[in-house]
Formats: C-alpha cells, structure tokens, sequence
C-alpha cells in the first residue's frame, strides 16, 4: 500500500459525458502527478501540481482539467469523453522538493475508465 | 526534456542476472535516473535512483557511466515474481519535468 487512494477504481460512461477521479497524496506529500496509462501502452505524464499550483504540463487534452485542493487532495476533470479515453488513471504523489536526488514517486492503485 | 529509449521486452531464467538498459542521450545536468517496476493494472513502484556510477540497494544495481547517456538496472538471481514491465524516468522532478520510458516487459521463464 503506497498511501496514495485513488477513487473510484472503476468507472464506466458514454461518449460525451464528464467525469471526475479523485486522488488523495500521501500524507506530508506536496506534489500531486496524473499519469494516463491505455492498454499495453506507456505511461503519459499529463500533469503535475504542487501545494496548490501547476508545476508541470504534460500531454494533456484541453478537454482535461485538474486542480490540486488546500487540502492538497487533487482532481481530474475529463469532459467531452471519447472512446480512445478509455483508460487507467494513476495518480502519484511524492514529497517537497529536496536539496539532492530526484522525488521518489509514490503511485495510487489507479481508476481504470471504460467509455462506451 | 530527456528522451528516453528501452528495449521493448527481454526473456529469462529464474536464477539469472538481468540487466536492463535505458539511453537518454540528452540528459540535462539536473536530471536523475530512476527506475520503476509495475505489474499488470498496479501503479508503478520505485525500485532505485542514481545520478552518476553505481547505486546498490537490496533489490537491484544502477549503473550509470560517466557521460550519463545511458544506465542499465541490474537485477540479480531473477524470479518468476519479477516478471513485470520496468520503467526508466530521467527527469528532475523538483524543476517540475520529469520523462519516463515506454518500458521493458520483462518475462521470466521457470
């Protein structure tokens, strides 16, 4: 168990709806990540938010949206859905920045998203 | 940001020692190597980080030479439990940027 929750784990709609995943970071984690994983396919970094504001940018559609909460709980908002949106969603989180090394990244059990 | 390159799937032997190479010919002078493991429809777990020549800890080696173009994980005594896809992230994730590879399937044969 990395300490990261995602909710929910599964999640199934149609085309054109709206959804919302939600992530809850580790406790004392900073930095919240979203990752979209489609089948037998890599993992797509689509963004990055730490304490509250956008760090990093990925390759993510307009049609998606996240925001990080005071209570750094974060979530991401996936509109207009299409059929190719179907996919696992990972969330991570990881501690503040540090003097030295790169930030361990603690990943969430994921909400795997059907669209029909 | 550092692309990265991997080869796409390896075979083994339980027993055997695994090594496992990523290329990131254009790794920034901030950037460190990690690498992750992920089984089927589990998030990614951190298995070891390094900057420069060699990291050990208690599940794998990272070697990484002197130019830092490349790094290879090293897995010792391989197991069918290790059958997992392995990722290569370059990236300084405190600049906010960070890249992980496509993953290396690796498969594990009795």
């Amino acid at each position: 168990d990395s300490g990261v929750t995602q909710t929910p784990k599964h999640l199934i709609t149609a085309t054109g709806q709206r959804v919302t995943l939600r992530c809850s970071p580790r406790s004392g984690d900073l930095s919240v990540y979203w990752y979209q994983q489609s089948l037998d396919q890599g993992l797509q970094f689509l963004i990055q938010y730490y304490n509250g504001e956008e760090r990093a940018k990925g390759n993510i559609l307009e049609r998606f949206s996240a925001q990080q909460f005071p209570d750094l709980h974060s979530e991401l908002n996936l509109s207009s859905l299409e059929l190719g949106d179907s996919a696992l969603y990972f969330c991570a989180s990881s501690v503040a920045p540090s003097r030295g090394g790169d930030n361990e990244q603690f990943f969430g059990p994921g909400t795997r998203l059907t669209v029909l | 940001l550092a692309k990265t390159t991997q080869p796409i799937s390896m075979d083994s032997y339980e027993g055997q020692e695994v090594n496992i190479t990523c290329s990131h010919n254009n790794i920034a002078t901030n950037d460190y190597i990690t690498w992750y493991q992920q089984f089927p429809s589990q998030g990614p777990r951190f298995i070891i980080q390094g900057y420069k020549t060699k990291v050990t800890n208690e599940v794998a080696s990272l070697f990484i030479p002197a130019d830092r173009k490349s790094s290879t994980l090293s897995l010792p005594r391989v197991s069918l439990s290790d059958t997992a896809v392995y990722y290569c992230l370059v990236g300084d994730t405190n600049a906010g940027k960070s890249t992980f590879g496509d993953g290396t399937t690796l498969t594990v044969k009795p």
